[in-house]
């Protein structure tokens, strides 16, 4: 079972916009700005697509962005294109001086 | 451009012990704190283990205290992940990944590709 709470999956035609929520507690995403989200493809290695709550490292479109309110984080992709399609994953400092991810969501692009 | 390239994975037996290195390359790996994260088959992320960028500040996921350790060689710009007494529950791709930090901050700014480790008798 993992630390941060994700839906498993999510998903949106092309142009849309879904978010994909990720829920900690007190000890971890209610208590640091360290909130991260990565994009994980088959084969491939997991990519940092948001950092720090709400930044974006170079290279990631802006169409994803980062929030949260209280023990709970969320990432949005707007306008949807196929190649979004993957596993995402959130991640948070913890207060154990440990890192927590969550379970992943499926996005898929119908 | 930043490297992360895993090593030393291997099909083992219940019990025994495998060390997994990852050797970065294209940036300053004393600038950085490092982690080790895992893969299951079927499941999700999940973090091992960080160590900071001089090797003084070390944590352990619960499930692999006392049984793991990380280590780091900043002139050879490595970083070993020690297991032992391993078990089924082991059986993952290890990936090393770089903090944009010197101390852990839950950002894994750059990963390698993974080495799997099976526990299998």
């Amino acid at each position: 079972q993992s630390a941060l709470t994700q839906p498993p999956s999510a998903s949106g035609s092309p142009g849309q916009s879904v978010t994909i929520s990720c829920t900690g507690t007190t000890s971890d995403i209610d208590y640091y700005e360290y909130v991260s989200w990565y994009q994980r493809h088959p084969g491939k290695a997991p990519k940092l697509m948001i950092y720090e709550v709400t930044k974006r490292p170079s290279g990631v479109p802006d169409r994803f962005s980062g929030s949260k309110s209280g023990n709970t984080a969320s990432l949005t992709v707007s306008g949807l294109q196929s190649e979004d399609e993957g596993e995402y994953y959130c991640a948070s400092y913890s207060r154990t001086n440990t890192v927590v991810f969550g379970g992943g969501t499926k996005l898929t692009v119908l | 451009q930043v490297q992360l390239v895993e090593s030393g994975g291997a099909m083992v037996q219940p019990g025994t012990s495998l060390r997994l290195s990852c050797a970065g390359s294209g940036f300053d790996f004393s600038d950085h704190a490092m982690h080790w994260v895992r893969q299951t088959p079927g499941k999700g992320l999940a973090w091992v283990a960080s160590i900071s960028f001089d090797g003084t500040f070390r944590a352990f996921d619960e499930s692999v205290k006392g049984r793991f350790t990380i280590s780091r060689l900043n002139g050879q710009a490595t970083v070993f992940l020690q297991m032992s007494d391993l078990g089924a529950q082991d059986t993952a791709i290890y990936f090393c990944a770089r903090d944009l930090k010197t101390f852990s901050s839950a950002t894994l700014d750059h990963w390698g590709l993974g080495t799997l480790v099976t526990v299998s008798s």
